[in-house]
């Protein structure tokens, strides 16, 4: 696609359920990142992956967050349990060709846990 | 931990005024960029400072790095109301991690 994907758009889960937000990124970029923004705030990293390989997840707050991208393309973010403190815009970029260092946003997955 | 400060959080000002809004770090950046968000939607990528000193403009938009690489400025001239948005600085290092500032909030009134 033109640009980054991402469904649900809104989520709204009840305390302890488990979530999983979906990811397209624009067709070729290698890399994918996941970053969690809390109103109010700037975006904070989560993940960071170069096609199907996890370089990076010093980000994911607890072992109830879980991210794939089993084949290099589509990304999954899992939260499992999920808690009122998971409440957050989930937003996914992709990045081009390497030496171009410019993240493309998806417009966001809105997590409400109540 | 990088930590990029951005100033004033909030900012609100009339059309035709100008403003400029800081981001600040004790670290050193490989590079940083301004994005633009507005709600509902994710950032933009409206520019990338790499050396020192730059100064790069973009319509009624100049950008600026610090010398030491470590703080970045924007500047915008005569503000209209499609401005409105909140801007983020982000850090980039040479491993291509980008660190997020918490924005400013600017709000141009008509």
């Amino acid at each position: 696609g033109a640009g980054v994907s991402q469904s649900p758009r809104y989520k709204v889960a009840k305390r302890g359920q488990d979530v999983a937000l979906r990811c397209d990124p624009i067709s070729g970029h290698v890399s994918l990142f996941w970053y969690q923004q809390a109103l109010g705030q700037g975006p904070e990293f989560l993940t960071y992956f170069q096609n199907e390989a996890q370089l990076d997840k010093s980000g994911l707050p607890s072992d109830r967050f879980f991210a794939e991208r089993p084949e290099g393309s589509v990304s999954t973010l899992k939260i499992q349990r999920t808690q009122q403190e998971d409440s957050a815009v989930y937003l996914c970029a992709s990045r081009g060709p390497r030496g171009a260092n410019v993240l493309t946003f998806g417009a966001g997955s809105r997590l409400t846990v109540l | 931990t990088q930590l990029l400060e951005q100033s004033p959080q909030f900012l609100s000002i009339q059309e035709g005024e100008n403003l400029t809004v800081y981001c600040n770090s004790s670290s050193v950046f490989s590079s940083l960029q301004w994005y633009r968000q507005e709600p509902g939607e994710g950032p933009v990528l409206l520019v990338t400072v790499v050396t020192g000193g730059e100064v790069k403009k973009l319509k009624r938009l100049t950008f600026q790095f610090g010398d030491a690489r470590k703080d970045s400025s924007l500047h915008i001239t005569a503000a209209q109301p499609g401005d409105t948005g909140l801007y983020l600085c982000a850090g980039n290092t040479n491993a291509g991690k980008s660190t997020f500032g918490d924005g400013t909030t600017l709000t141009v009134k008509p």
